[in-house]
């Protein structure tokens, strides 16, 4: 069973149209919920760490927010470069001191002017 | 200040061959992660090394194997490669929680 799961798959937006991603876990005791925006062929680059419920975080057009269930990744009036494929990872933490991130398949993101 | 670094950038195999790949962590970070990322999909975890130990294994064979030096700079090594191996092999380092990522290794197994 998954235990990130993100949707959509997908995401074509016009430049300036503001929409949200969402991330579902299912993890108990979780540690940290992270964003990561991936380009192609390159690595995941570090987005935002959120660790308990009703914590937000904001980086220019980025939001996030953390429920006990998901998180969303707002993006407000989109630009064409931020087009990427947005990854959302979550850390279990109860009875555990290590550090595995557990993965969702990521929301690939077009922005077209 | 240099971030992770991996080595090499693209790799081609053929199938039963063995394959290194390395990293070096971000400036003092401690702790180095691997993960393979195929097509499409999110990265997976291999395992994770602290103070030159393996401490956390995800669910790959033992054909998957690395190292931690001194350094705390890392190696991954995969035996008897399988086309199902090609991929993106990430390598991740951290001091906290946080894990930063380098830009990892496209490994084509023919």
């Amino acid at each position: 069973e998954d235990q990130v799961t993100q949707s959509p798959e997908a995401l074509r937006l016009q430049e300036g149209e503001s929409s949200s991603l969402n991330c579902s876990y299912t993890v108990s005791g979780l540690r940290g919920l992270f964003w990561y925006r991936q380009d192609p062929g390159k690595g995941p680059e570090f987005l935002f760490t959120l660790y308990s419920a009703g914590e937000e975080k904001e980086k220019e057009r980025l939001k996030a927010t953390l429920t006990k269930k998901e998180s969303f990744l707002h993006i407000t009036a989109p630009k064409p470069e931020d087009s990427a494929t947005y990854l959302c990872a979550v850390q279990e933490g109860e009875g555990s001191t290590l550090g595995r991130l557990y993965f969702g398949r990521g929301t690939q993101l077009t922005v077209w002017p | 200040d240099a971030g992770v670094t991996q080595s090499p950038t693209h790799l081609i195999k053929t199938r039963g061959q063995q394959v290194t790949l390395r990293c070096s962590p971000k400036s003092g970070h401690d702790t180095v992660s691997w993960y393979q990322q195929a097509l499409g999909q999110g990265p997976q975890f291999i395992f994770q090394y602290y103070e030159e130990e393996e401490r956390q294994r995800g669910n790959f064979p033992d054909r998957f194997s690395g190292h931690q030096f001194p350094n705390y700079s890392s190696e991954l090594n995969v035996n008897a490669l399988l086309l199902g191996d090609s991929a993106l092999y990430l390598c991740a380092s951290s001091s906290g929680w946080e894990q930063f990522f380098g830009p990892g290794t496209r490994l084509t197994v023919l």
